[in-house]
């Protein structure tokens, strides 16, 4: 069965640094998501990504945020400069149709940022 | 800000017994409602996908309503299993791909 991988699972960075959550979708889906949840607290939207751009951003996604599809498979999110309070679980997703089918989501990255 | 508020936050229930619970969502700009479940440790896993009003899945012993004119989506649960446990999260798909998540509803069932 298809299905979105992550890598890494887990991501213990300094503060300050660069960090990049990668993430492959299943392979005929158009849509890709990252959401989070910081421990506690509910999931949050952060960007969703469709014909190789942005398509709709929250407000936690600011300039310290990207994400890119480098090579047509992997969708990554990058955070230039890690802050304490982006630790949290990171998960991917990835829709065929635009919000009138599941979402299929990755087991996610817990980025602990000390 | 959309508001997305589902109740109860938590539920405990004895094995046998039927539950459900309330996703509230806004009732304009409205393109689809899905339910998720998400057990502790895992990635949640799409339940349903609603996007008319008046809407009705089932699977299993789990069904769901939608009413997008007064913005409520009702999941029910019949004969709760131990299984049954996890927090049922709704999201609320607006335009252009955002979603809105509810703060879940945890399930526990005891047998």
């Amino acid at each position: 069965e298809p299905e979105v991988t992550q890598t890494p699972s887990h991501q213990v960075t300094q503060m300050g640094q660069e960090v990049i959550l990668r993430c492959v979708p299943i392979s005929n889906h158009l849509y890709f998501y990252w959401y989070r949840q910081i421990l506690g607290q509910k999931v949050e939207f952060l960007v969703s990504f469709y014909n190789n751009e942005i398509s709709e951003k929250s407000e936690i996604f600011d300039d310290q945020f990207s994400v890119e599809r480098p090579d047509g498979s992997n969708f990554t999110l990058k955070i230039r400069s890690t802050k304490l309070e982006d630790s949290a679980m990171y998960f991917c997703a990835s829709m065929e149709g635009q919000g009138y089918t599941e979402a299929f989501f990755g087991q996610g990255t817990r980025l602990t940022v000390v | 800000i959309l508001n997305v508020e589902q109740s109860p936050q938590s539920l405990h229930v004895q094995e046998g017994d039927s539950t459900n619970f309330t996703c509230s969502f806004p009732s304009s700009n409205f393109y689809a409602l899905h339910w998720y479940r998400w057990e502790t440790a895992k990635s949640p896993e799409a339940l349903f996908v609603m996007t008319l009003n008046g809407d009705e899945k089932k699977k299993g012993r789990i069904s769901a309503t939608l009413n997008t004119k007064e913005g409520y989506s009702y999941l029910y649960i019949k004969g709760s299993q131990p299984e049954d446990s996890a927090t049922y999260l709704c999201a609320f798909i607006a335009n252009a791909g955002k979603s809105t998540f509810g703060d879940g509803t945890t399930l526990t069932v005891k047998p």
